[in-house]
């Protein structure tokens, strides 16, 4: 099964910061990749699928690349809101899904 | 607006068993894939099962094979979770989310309902 890797597990930035996240999959998977914001005791938030598009209603501070095995989430300048963790996340035809363990970013 | 509601979580001792639902409004409920997606407290997001948009194939977690059974009604758009054998380690929030209908990513989800599972 794919493996997902997130890297740092905890980003401490300060507001205005240019914020960059890593995820990392254990094999080719083309662009098969999402990133949710999760805030403590709510839901995942859908911010980037196919690797880099921008789900609607997102600002545009936020901004994904990458493919085939190496990804990375860019928040371009980090604001209040933005403090949360955030997940990546694996999904195919086959709906077979694979989060990575999550990159918290908290105020330096 | 799309409206995914989680119900049947609670208190269960170990080897007992949950049934999970998930009602779901604001979309047409037939076209897409369904998923329960679990966190225990503190601890990040994982994938437990998934079922096609017609029910005819369903996906497990490992960590859920043999112990838990998705199924869905498309004429009451309803998903459903019976976990049998629970163990102390599912404890935790469950979410139902939807597929985007074609892409497979998930971009709605509901607000989740916990399980805890103790003696």
């Amino acid at each position: 099964d794919t493996q997902m890797t997130q890297s740092p597990s905890t980003l401490s930035a300060s507001v205005g910061d240019r914020v960059t996240i890593s995820c990392r999959a254990s094999q080719f998977i083309a662009h098969w990749l999402a990133w949710y914001q999760q805030k403590p005791g709510k839901a995942p938030k859908l911010l980037i699928y196919q690797a880099s598009n921008l789900e609607d209603g997102v600002p545009s501070r936020f901004s994904g690349s990458g493919s085939g095995t190496d990804f990375t989430l860019t928040i371009s300048s980090l604001q209040p809101d933005d403090f949360a963790t955030y997940y990546c996340q694996y999904y195919n035809s086959h709906l077979f899904y694979a989060f990575g363990q999550g990159t918290k970013v908290d105020l330096k | 607006e799309v409206q995914l509601l989680e119900s049947g979580g609670g208190l269960a001792q170990p080897g007992g068993s949950l049934r999970l639902s998930c009602d779901a409004s604001g979309f047409t409920f037939n076209l897409h894939a369904m998923i329960w997606v679990r966190q225990a407290p503190g601890k990040g997001l994982e994938w437990v099962s998934s079922i096609s948009s017609s029910g005819a194939a369903t996906y497990y977690a490992d960590s859920a094979k043999g112990r838990f059974t998705i199924s869905r009604d498309n004429s009451k758009n309803t998903m459903d979770l019976q976990m049998n054998s629970l163990r102390v380690e599912d404890t935790g929030v469950y979410y139902c989310g939807k597929d985007s209908s074609g892409y497979f990513y998930i971009n709605a989800w509901g607000r989740g309902t916990l399980v805890t599972v103790s003696s």
